[in-house]
């Protein structure tokens, strides 16, 4: 089957530096997203990573290795506003999106 | 500005009465989803367009039901709700099915069954 695992909750401070992890195994792979969901909002895109090595994007980077079917989104100076879930998600062979149920981030002052 | 827009936010029905929620765009994209994200879940794809090509996804259940009559509008119905029916319900589109874009979300419709 397909499956996307990364952590349920995380928690860290502000102006410090986090990764969050996601593994995956899908049939066939596209590619993998990264999204920021604030509580009671829609996802929005973060990031989009094909290629093997880090794609940088201000204080956001994304990091994937396709032979270890694994992924990192790396959140530098943290804000309070940072505060959201992180939902990452592969394209399959089909190119459908199988999504991760996401990780929780909780920035404390 | 170019948006997904979803309507309403918030809709309250009663356990076995039909809703329709509704969802428009001004991307003009070819590609609409619908998801249902229940809360800590990962967002589950009931249906997408791509034009008017429609696809179902196979463990979608039949109490839910979709039409898309022009690109800019789609709607998702929902025939006779259960109290397991109560999620947020999201709208997204990208430009093309089968391709890495990125899909846009609109802002969602938490639905509430009593």
């Amino acid at each position: 089957g397909q499956n996307i695992d990364q952590p349920t909750e995380m928690t860290a401070t502000e102006g410090a530096i986090v990764q969050i992890n996601c593994t995956y195994q899908t049939s066939g792979f596209n590619g993998l997203f990264w999204y920021q969901q604030h509580a009671g909002e829609a996802p929005t895109f973060l990031s989009y990573n094909v290629l093997d090595g880090l794609e940088e994007k201000g204080r956001f980077s994304s990091f994937l290795s396709r032979s270890k079917g694994y992924s990192y989104l790396l959140l530098k100076e943290l804000q309070m506003k940072d505060s959201a879930s992180y939902l990452c998600a592969a394209l399959d062979s089909n190119y459908q999106l199988i999504w991760g149920a996401g990780t929780k981030l909780i920035i404390k002052p | 500005d170019a948006m997904v827009i979803q309507n309403p936010r918030y809709q309250v029905t009663q356990f076995g009465k039909p809703v329709t929620l509704s969802c428009s765009q001004t991307l003009n994209h070819n590609v609409m989803y619908w998801y249902q994200q229940k809360s800590s879940q990962a967002p589950k794809l009931l249906f997408h367009y791509y034009d008017k090509d429609f696809n179902n996804e196979a463990d979608t259940p039949d109490n839910f039901q979709s039409r898309r009559p022009n690109t800019s509008f789609c709607f998702l119905d929902i025939r006779s709700p259960g109290l397991g029916d109560a999620a947020m319900y999201l709208c997204a589109t990208s430009t093309k099915r089968g391709g890495t874009d990125t899909q846009y979300f609109g802002p969602g419709t938490r639905l509430t069954v009593l």
